[in-house]
């Protein structure tokens, strides 16, 4: 089985704060993303990454970046945390067949508040 | 306008009763997918698909690419059923990746 696990499940920080979200998949995937959700905008892509230290920007990457220094582990970093980033952010991993629809497999959410 | 459009937003069913969930698309295709959202947050991944039909349990999706539309069906519908279900489409663009655009999600509660 594919596992996608997020290092927090809940997580409240101050506006300003730098925040770091990690995600951990264990099946070699080569695709990573990051997404949040938000009540009536559904799910939004902020960044996904294809390839070690390899990264595209998704939809909405404004005030996020991302890293990915392995292939198993990618980060999303808020650089100054605001009230705006209050959110539920998701990972997923996909094996990574290019140009051909394939599965992917969320973790478990973490449920972001900014003060 | 979304390119992914579901219907309905809300539904309520008595268990079990069959459940139809659509999905509009506007966009070129490579997949279709559907995913399952429990309360607490899980995504799961149901079906994809690019043509025809996908039966898994009680659960059965369709895909019509003419005219870009795709089914959700639940029969016999259970309690366990209760939950969001999200239609999302993949352009297959480029070479890197599979992005997903999603649908706003059909929140289904199933009464005992």
């Amino acid at each position: 089985d594919v596992k996608v696990t997020q290092s927090s499940r809940y997580l409240v920080k101050r506006t300003g704060e730098k925040v770091f979200l990690e995600c951990v998949q264990d099946m070699d995937h080569e695709n990573m993303f990051w997404y949040r959700q938000d009540p009536g905008l559904g799910l939004r892509l902020i960044y996904f990454s294809y390839d070690v230290k390899m990264k595209e920007k998704g939809d909405i990457p404004e005030g996020y970046s991302v890293s990915r220094e392995k292939k198993e582990r990618f980060s999303l970093i808020l650089e100054s945390a605001s009230t705006n980033q209050t959110s539920m952010y998701l990972c997923a991993s996909s094996f990574g067949l290019a140009g051909l629809g394939e599965t992917q497999y969320f973790g478990p959410g973490t449920r972001l508040l900014v003060l | 306008k979304n390119e992914v459009e579901q219907s309905p937003q809300n539904l309520t069913a008595q268990e079990g009763e069959f459940i139809t969930i659509n999905c509009s698309y506007s966009v070129g295709i490579s997949a279709l997918h559907w995913l399952q959202q429990h309360p607490g947050g899980g995504i799961v991944s149901l079906f994809m698909l690019s043509s025809g039909k996908k039966k898994h349990g009680r659960l059965i999706a369709t895909i019509n690419i003419q005219e870009k539309h795709s089914s959700l069906h639940i029969t016999a519908s259970h309690p366990r059923d209760s939950a969001v279900y999200i239609c999302a489409v993949d352009k297959g663009q480029g070479a890197a990746g599979n992005k997903l655009t999603f649908g706003g999600g059909t929140r289904v509660l199933v009464k005992p």
